[in-house]
């Protein structure tokens, strides 16, 4: 298995909205409902965002969301803020007991 | 709340095995409805799995890294770890672990840096 293809770079300015593409197989992304979305600070232990393509877990913001269109997910982020800025990586169940995870995209807030 | 740590020697020779520990504390590791994983992530690239073990011992591993890695559970302990061998640079990384069921990683410790050189 291959990591899952995700942009390297994004950026938005503060209010706006952006999206994170994630794209993989059939096999993955495209053949079970189990993506999931983490926010990443250097140095500290990744967050949850997504769960199931498109479920926030208590406590996440209105403004994360997520979707999926065949073989690629996708993390769309509105109302940009500061804080926002970061490394998104999105995740991927590939069957027979593998995760995979996209190489991670890093969102800059202008 | 449920924490995890992770442990062992932030500095290893090429060639020779990595070897690190994972504390769960403030709950039990023979919850049977989640896998405990590692990840890692080497400098400049994104998250790797490298593999979980069930609470049974059963485990699944990275095909790129099966050869090389073993990851085993001491339930009376609380604790798991992971065992990779003949370590090259390439290995260097900060090493997550985190539990997790099929659809999503809900828990992650701090990560430990390893640098594999002479």
């Amino acid at each position: 298995q291959s990591a899952l293809t995700q942009p390297a770079s994004v950026s938005g300015s503060l209010g706006q909205s952006i999206t994170i593409s994630c794209t993989g197989t059939s096999s993955d992304v495209g053949g079970y409902n189990y993506v999931s979305w983490y926010r990443h600070h250097p140095g500290k232990a990744p967050k949850l965002l997504i769960h199931d393509v498109d479920n926030r877990p208590l406590g996440i913001s209105y403004r994360f969301s997520g979707s999926k269109s065949g073989n690629t997910a996708s993390l769309t982020i509105s109302g940009l803020q500061a804080e926002d800025e970061a490394d998104y990586f999105c995740c991927s169940y590939a069957g027979r007991g593998i995760m995979l995870f996209g190489g991670g995209t890093k969102l800059t807030v202008l | 709340q449920l924490q995890l740590q992770e442990s062992g020697p932030g500095l290893v020779k090429p060639s020779e095995t990595l070897s690190l520990t994972c504390t769960v504390s403030g709950g039990s590791i023979s919850i049977t409805t989640y896998f405990w994983a590692w990840v890692r992530q080497s400098p400049g690239k994104g998250l790797e799995w490298i593999g979980s073990v069930y609470s049974s011992g059963r485990t699944f591993n990275n095909p790129s890294l099966q050869s090389r890695v073993s990851i085993s559970v001491d339930t009376s302990k609380d604790h798991f770890s992971l065992r990779l061998s003949s370590v090259t640079a390439a290995d260097t990384a900060v090493y997550y672990c985190a539990r997790h069921t099929e659809r999503f990683f809900d828990l992650w410790g701090q990560g430990t840096l390893v640098t594999v050189s002479s």
